[in-house]
């Protein structure tokens, strides 16, 4: 089974500061993916980015980029130039490559509150 | 692309009674998927479909929960004989086949059981 470890319950940056949420991973798989989700306060579960284990290359969307560390199974996510909307739980989830090819469940953290200040 | 739509929003009910939520996937989204998320928790999965097979159910699915997908369209997720312990926000997330395919959620059905 897989686990998904988030160290940081919550953590605050100011506005237009640099962040850095940690995320380690516990699995016995060669192939899978990492995901970091965002949940506002709407609830809503939003993707803000993803990783695919056999890319050595780090995934970046914009202002968000991560340091994935294969083997120190760790998946961190940066997030540059904070803005308020970013305030957010922020998730970190696994999902393993299944043996058809296609996409099976994501194995969540358990968040990392985020708070963005003026 | 309408997003996954969940209904109701909330529901309050009382310890005993059942309950059913519906989830609406995004079209043509083949893969349907069932999580519980408590309070300060993440999501925990519950139960996925892939058009109407259930292909996994997590141990937490006890026999008081049921799931169905019977037109590998919308979906239903029923709790018999709610409990306090079954209050919770009840998530639906949808995705197309192929790998990897990021998972869209909807706004869950939050339970409150009295």
């Amino acid at each position: 089974a897989q686990t998904v470890t988030q160290s940081q319950p919550e953590m605050s940056v100011q506005e237009a500061e640099t962040v850095t949420l940690s995320c380690t991973y516990d699995t016995s798989e060669n192939n899978y993916y990492l995901f970091w989700y965002k949940q506002p306060p709407s609830r809503q579960m939003i993707l803000v980015i993803r990783q695919e284990a056999y890319k050595q290359q780090n995934a970046t969307e914009n202002r968000f980029s991560v340091n994935f560390q294969k083997a120190a199974k760790s998946f961190s996510l940066k997030i540059s130039d904070s803005q308020l909307g970013d305030t957010a739980m922020y998730f970190c989830a696994f999902m393993k490559h299944d043996t058809t090819g296609t996409a099976s469940k994501l194995t969540f953290g358990t968040g990392t509150r985020l708070q963005v200040t003026l | 692309d309408t997003g996954v739509s969940q209904d109701p929003r909330h529901k309050i009910t009382k310890r005993g009674q059942n309950v059913t939520f519906r989830c609406d996937p995004i079209s043509e989204h083949n893969r349907l998927y069932w999580y519980r998320q408590t309070l300060g928790q993440g999501p925990e999965f519950l139960t996925y479909f892939q058009n109407e097979a259930q292909l996994e159910k997590s141990r937490l699915l006890s026999d008081r929960f049921s799931a169905e997908r019977p037109k590998g369209s919308f979906s239903t997720l029923e709790i018999q004989r709610t409990e306090q312990g079954d209050s919770a926000m009840y998530l639906c997330a949808s995705s197309p086949l192929g790998a990897p395919r990021p998972l869209h959620f909807g706004n869950g059905t939050r339970l409150t059981v009295t």
